[in-house]
């Protein structure tokens, strides 16, 4: 069974510090694919990043970057100077093939909270 | 705009009452799904629909009733409610449901049992 864990619930930072949110994933498949979600207050999931099993390539996208290790099943987001529009909860996911349909499996969230 | 309208934004019902969600994309695609985000757990799949039929109904309770009348239109009809079924109700499209592709969703829908 796929599961996907983010042991911080909240993080509080003061803007213009670096935050990582941790991901760590568990999964029998070989291929599969990670994502990361942003949900701000007005309530949609806004898609950030994806990821295949097969790449592990970091990726950097302006302020923001991800770190994908498969050796340790982890798939870590970081926010490098936050600043206030960060504030939101942040979903990791797992995607996989299940009786050839797509079925996600999220993670708790963590809420970020950016103080001015 | 993320192409996905989710009507009514917040609902607040009695137990016995019967009431509808709506959910419309405007984005051409095939597959839609409802989730279930309550507070402190991972958002629940409930139901899965690709091009307009049902590939998966995830152990959700008979109160719910999902109709996908076309591959732009998805509904989750609700009927005898419970209090702990208070949350939010997220729809979501993706272009043929595979594997790799993201999600795109709506606001959601908040719901409230009294």
């Amino acid at each position: 069974a796929q599961k996907v864990t983010q042991a911080q619930t909240e993080i509080s930072v003061v803007e213009k510090e670096d935050v990582t949110l941790d991901c760590v994933y568990e999964t029998r498949d070989t291929t599969y694919y990670l994502f990361w979600y942003k949900q701000p207050p007005s309530g949609e999931l806004v898609f950030l990043i994806r990821r295949n099993s097969f790449d592990e390539q970091n990726e950097i996208s302006g302020r923001y970057s991800w770190n994908f290790q498969k050796s340790t099943s982890s798939f870590n987001f970081t926010i490098t100077a936050s600043q206030v529009v960060d504030s939101a909860v942040y979903f990791c996911a797992l995607s996989e093939n299940s009786g050839g349909y797509q079925k996600v499996t999220f993670g708790i969230g963590t809420k970020l909270q950016v103080i001015p | 705009e993320t192409g996905v309208t989710q009507t009514p934004r917040h609902l607040v019902m009695g137990m016995t009452n019967k009431k509808s969600l709506k959910c419309e994309q405007h984005l051409g695609h095939n597959a839609m799904y409802w989730y279930k985000q309550s507070a402190k757990k991972p958002l629940e799949l409930m139901f899965v629909y690709s091009l307009e039929e049902r590939v998966e109904n995830n152990s959700v309770p008979s109160r719910f009733s999902p109709e996908c009348p076309n591959s732009s239109h998805l509904f989750l009809h609700l009927h005898t409610l419970q209090p702990e079924d208070s949350a939010l109700y997220l729809c979501a499209s993706s272009r043929t449901g595979a594997t790799n592709e993201k999600l795109f969703f709506g606001s959601g829908t908040q719901l409230s049992v009294l």
